[in-house]
């Protein structure tokens, strides 16, 4: 089975821009999370899809959104950038339905906000 | 929110030898597992547990559900410098249908040959 694909992996952008990520889950995957690295605060939860729903949230501005398609494919937008936005963007899919719950994470888009 | 203690924040070891660290939560788990990530990757998943007390090894790592439920714990045996990395613990809260995992800040480990 082909891993977590994340596109794309370097992205540079002025602040006040804005950006969207793609995320292509493992197959047969139904959940798909995001999360932002940095070296300060390491891995922060930004939200769950599953089945074209945002089934979990974290504490992050409403800048932040994302969305899921009906191939589990999910894409994260970031309006308006900020310097602080710079980042590694982590997706990562899960079956999302069974007790026995595992993450897989892609490679990450590392995000540099100038 | 719920937040992750791991432990050792970092360690530089010598090649050969062993090493530990765990992660401790403030409420009980039903999910642990744990992650290594190299420089420009993503985490790559070394071992789930799913029942406390479980013991469940992988190559030279072993990993431990703890029996209270509030902890972890990962060892590596005989380390080799291709275990340089940061070890990450994750957990999931028992109770609900919460299937957010929780993470820990990580370990940095490097080893010298």
């Amino acid at each position: 089975k082909a891993g977590v694909t994340q596109t794309p992996r370097y992205l540079i952008k002025t602040r006040g821009q804005q950006v969207t990520l793609s995320c292509s889950p493992i197959s047969g995957h139904r959940s798909v999370s995001w999360y932002q690295q940095t070296p300060g605060q390491g891995l922060q939860f930004l939200f769950e899809y599953f089945s074209e729903t945002q089934r979990n949230k974290g504490n992050f501005p409403g800048r932040f959104s994302g969305r899921q398609f009906s191939n589990s494919r999910s894409e994260m937008n970031v309006s308006t950038l900020e310097l602080g936005d710079s980042a590694l963007y982590l997706c990562a899919s899960s079956d999302g339905t069974s007790y026995y719950y595992e993450q897989y994470f892609g490679p990450g888009t590392r995000l540099t906000v100038t | 929110g719920q937040q992750l203690n791991q432990s050792p924040q970092s360690m530089f070891i010598q090649e050969g030898e062993d090493v530990s660290m765990n992660c401790t939560s403030s409420s009980i788990f039903n999910t642990w597992l744990w992650y290594k990530q190299e420089p420009g990757e993503g985490p790559v998943l070394l071992i789930a547990l799913y029942k406390a007390g479980e013991l469940t090894s992988n190559g030279r790592l072993t990993a431990q559900f703890g029996i209270t439920r509030k902890d972890s714990f990962l060892n590596i045996s005989a380390s080799i410098p291709s275990d340089v990395g940061i070890y990450f613990c994750a957990g999931r809260e028992s109770g609900g249908s919460n299937y957010k995992l929780t993470f820990g800040k990580g370990t940095l480990l490097t080893v010298n040959p």
